[in-house]
């Protein structure tokens, strides 16, 4: 049972446009989600996160966008760089209780080309 | 480098053996995760201690075990191993200041193929 999906096995963008992540969940007790970014034999990377309480959070080239009425987050790199090539993965959880899982979708591959 | 290392980097097992993978967490932190992530899969979330406790809990196979111990790293025990078992474990570590939203530190990983 698959509660945070990421459709997209793989993206390829232009150096320099915007790149665009996608990830749907299903569980609405879902309130805390996060993007990770990991490079080749290396663990994933915390990169950003956002709150259910804002639809928007952005940090640098980075932003990230969540739509709760229809379970959709996106990740917008804006512009792409060559470095960005990396594997994104979403993931999800909720903070009702102190300790708790955290779900992960399948990843997405970008590949920024120069 | 997140802080978190994980040994060996690399393990080759046959099916039916026992292997036991070590997590040291960044100084400081409390709380370990183990992850499994097999191939083209997401990470899974196997389980988490925080200050030697156990606290969370995944799918994680009754094959499967975990521990943390006072010196706060972690052991993750895999035994009867299947070839589905091969996989990427990682180990993540957080502060855990009572909030959920702590950030956790990956380690990089350690590739367990059972043959």
């Amino acid at each position: 049972d698959q509660q945070v999906k990421q459709n997209s096995p793989s993206l390829s963008v232009q150096e320099g446009r915007i790149s665009i992540l996608n990830c749907d969940y299903t569980n609405s007790m879902f309130d805390y989600f996060l993007w990770y970014k990991k490079y080749p034999a290396e663990g994933p990377t915390f990169l950003i996160s956002i709150s259910s309480i804002k639809d928007k959070n952005e940090d640098g080239r980075f932003t990230v966008f969540l739509n709760k009425s229809a379970k959709h987050l996106s990740l917008h790199i804006v512009p792409s760089q060559p470095g960005d090539s990396a594997v994104y993965f979403c993931a999800a959880t909720t903070t009702l209780y102190n300790f708790n899982k955290f779900y992960f979708g399948s990843g997405t591959k970008l590949n920024v080309k120069p | 480098d997140s802080g978190v290392t994980q040994t060996p980097k690399h393990l080759i097992t046959a099916t039916g053996q026992r292997v036991t993978l070590r997590c040291s967490p960044r100084s400081g932190d409390l709380s370990v995760y183990w992850y499994q992530q097999s191939l083209d899969q997401g990470l899974q979330f196997l389980i988490q201690y925080y200050n030697g406790e156990e606290r969370a809990k995944g799918n994680i196979l009754e094959r499967f075990s975990a521990q943390q111990f006072p010196d706060l790293h972690s052991e993750l025990n895999l035994s009867s191993l299947e070839l589905g078992d091969s996989a990427l474990y990682f180990c993540a570590s957080s502060v855990y200041s009572g909030d959920t939203t702590d950030t956790q530190y990956f380690g990089p990983g350690t590739r367990l193929t059972v043959l």
